[in-house]
C-alpha cells in the first residue's frame, strides 16, 4: 500500500488555467504538507496543515490554496497558472512533532505551456 | 540568513568504496538533522536522524556524524553499490521551534560498477 499518494503524476496545461493536485496519506499522520521542487532541486515548503492550523510560507502567491476535506487528504488548488509555476510539487505527511521524518509522495510534475 | 550547503557537483566513486557526502550550515542551531534519499522521479525517502547531542549514528552501511562546532554533518555509505546512486538531501529543523525541516538542495551520488 502506498503511504502518501498524489495524483496526477504529470500535469501539462496552459497559462491562465486553474488546476488541482490531490494527495492522500494512509499513515494516520496529523499533519500534511505541500512542497515545491524547482529546476535547481531546492525543496521548499509551501504549506503545512493539520486540524489546528494552516502555516503558509509567506512567499507563496495567494493563487495557491490548500484544501483539506479530512485528515487524510490535502489537495492543492492553483488559480491562473503562470509559467513560473512549472515545477515538481510534492505532498508529504508526518506527525506534528519536532524531529519526526517527513513521508513524501512521488510528486506531480507541472508543466505550463 | 540561515543557509544549508550541500555540494552541487555530483560525487562519482567506484563500487566498494566509501562515499562521503557533506552538509554544512550557517546561522542555525538545529536540535536535529535528517538525511533523505531521492531517486529520479520519486519523492525523498527518510534515511536517518541524528540529534545535536549525538556525535554519530549508524544504520547498516550508513553512518552519519554531526559536529555542532563545525556546523557540519557527514553522511557515509560504506561498501557502496551502484544501487546507492541517488541524490541525498540533508534537512535541519529551523530555529523558533517549528517542526517543519528545511532541506538542502542535495548532492548526487553516482557509484560506478
Amino acid at each position: 500500500d502506498t503511504a502518501v499518494s498524489q495524483t496526477p503524476k504529470y500535469l501539462v496545461t496552459q497559462m491562465g488555467n486553474d488546476k488541482s493536485i490531490k494527495c492522500e496519506q494512509n499513515l494516520g499522520h496529523d499533519t500534511m504538507y505541500w512542497y515545491k521542487q524547482d529546476s535547481k532541486k531546492f525543496l521548499k515548503i509551501m504549506f503545512s496543515y493539520n486540524n489546528k492550523e494552516l502555516i503558509i510560507n509567506e512567499t507563496v502567491p495567494n493563487r495557491f490554496s490548500p484544501k483539506s476535506p479530512d485528515k487524510a487528504h490535502l489537495n492543492l488548488h492553483i488559480n491562473s497558472l503562470e509559467l513560473g509555476d512549472s515545477a515538481v510539487y510534492f505532498c508529504a505527511s508526518s506527525q506534528a512533532e519536532s524531529n519526526q521524518p517527513q513521508h513524501f509522495g512521488d510528486g506531480t510534475r507541472l508543466s505550463i505551456l | 540568513s540561515q543557509k544549508i550547503e550541500q555540494n552541487s557537483e555530483a560525487l562519482n566513486i567506484q563500487e566498494g568504496k566509501t562515499a562521503t557526502l557533506t552538509c554544512n550550515y550557517t546561522n542555525y542551531s538545529p536540535a536535529y538533522l535528517q538525511w533523505y534519499r531521492q531517486d529520479p522521479g520519486r519523492g525523498p525517502v527518510f534515511l536517518l536522524l541524528i540529534r545535536e547531542n549525538e556525535k554519530e549514528k549508524r544504520k547498516e552501511r550508513l553512518k552519519v556524524t554531526f559536529d555542532t562546532t563545525l556546523k557540519q554533518s557527514l553522511f557515509h555509505i560504506t561498501a557502496s553499490q551502484p544501487a546507492d546512486s541517488a541524490t541525498y538531501l540533508c534537512a535541519l529543523d529551523p530555529s523558533g521551534g517549528s517542526y517543519i525541516p528545511t532541506f538542502g538542495r542535495g548532492t548526487s551520488l553516482i557509484v560506478h560498477p
